[in-house]
């Protein structure tokens, strides 16, 4: 079935950029997402991708796709200390989300 | 933008008793709603996909009668824990979109953390 899979934790300085990485197994998947979850909250949708996209760009979040591996980045510029959150990288080809297991970014001073 | 609405956002009840979540779309109609549940530190499970004037489609393994889902209208899709046990605590968080939910339109709600004592 499909499978969505990304590290679990992430740490990086406040400031510099933060690049979390995903990969999946649909080859039919149509949209790639990338959800926020602050403690106790539910999923906010930072951005998302199309399958025929190589790149969005969105202020400080850009997503890269390569379709050909099945891999999907994302990259926080100028990491702030309001980042710190678990990142779920999810993947659509039907009507359902597949989510990853989520990557925790931590932000150190 | 789409809002959706999740009540409540923590209940605790007793073991045994049942518990409803609401999960409301305030500014669009939801053909489709889904329902997840996520357990500490995990990812998103999708637990069903709820139809509005029909029933639900449960993922493989979760019991259709322990947790019943109601679409009865296209802004409201109800998810009922029936005779909750210590081990049905956890967070549950639903989703909607316009239309077959495809792309991009999925909102989440705020989730509900429910512990069963």
């Amino acid at each position: 079935g499909e499978d969505v899979e990304q590290s679990l934790f992430l740490s990086v300085r406040e400031g510099d950029s933060s690049v979390i990485n995903c990969t999946y197994t649909d080859s039919s998947s149509t949209y790639l997402y990338w959800y926020k979850q602050e403690p106790g909250a539910g999923l906010q949708l930072l951005t998302y991708i199309f399958s025929n996209m190589d790149m969005k760009q969105d202020q400080r979040l850009t997503v890269l796709l390569n379709k050909k591996d099945k891999h999907l980045s994302l990259r926080i510029a100028d990491t702030q200390t309001g980042d710190s959150a678990i990142y779920f990288c999810a993947e659509s080809s039907s009507s359902k989300i597949i989510f990853g297991s989520g990557t925790r970014l931590s932000i150190r001073p | 933008g789409a809002v959706v609405s999740q009540h409540p956002s923590r209940v605790i009840c007793k073991s045994g008793t049942s518990v409803k979540i609401e999960c409301r779309s305030l500014d669009f109609q939801a053909t489709t709603m889904f329902w997840y549940r996520q357990f500490p530190k995990q990812s998103l499970m999708l637990m069903a996909t709820s139809n509005e004037g029909s029933k639900a489609t449960y993922e493989q393994g979760v019991e259709k009668d322990k947790f019943l889902i109601n679409h009865a209208s296209l802004t409201l899709s109800t998810l009922t824990v029936t005779s909750a046990h210590p081990e049905d605590s956890s967070f549950y968080i639903c989703s909607a979109a316009p239309g077959q939910g495809q792309g991009y339109g999925y909102t989440f709600g705020s989730g509900t953390r429910l512990t069963v004592v």
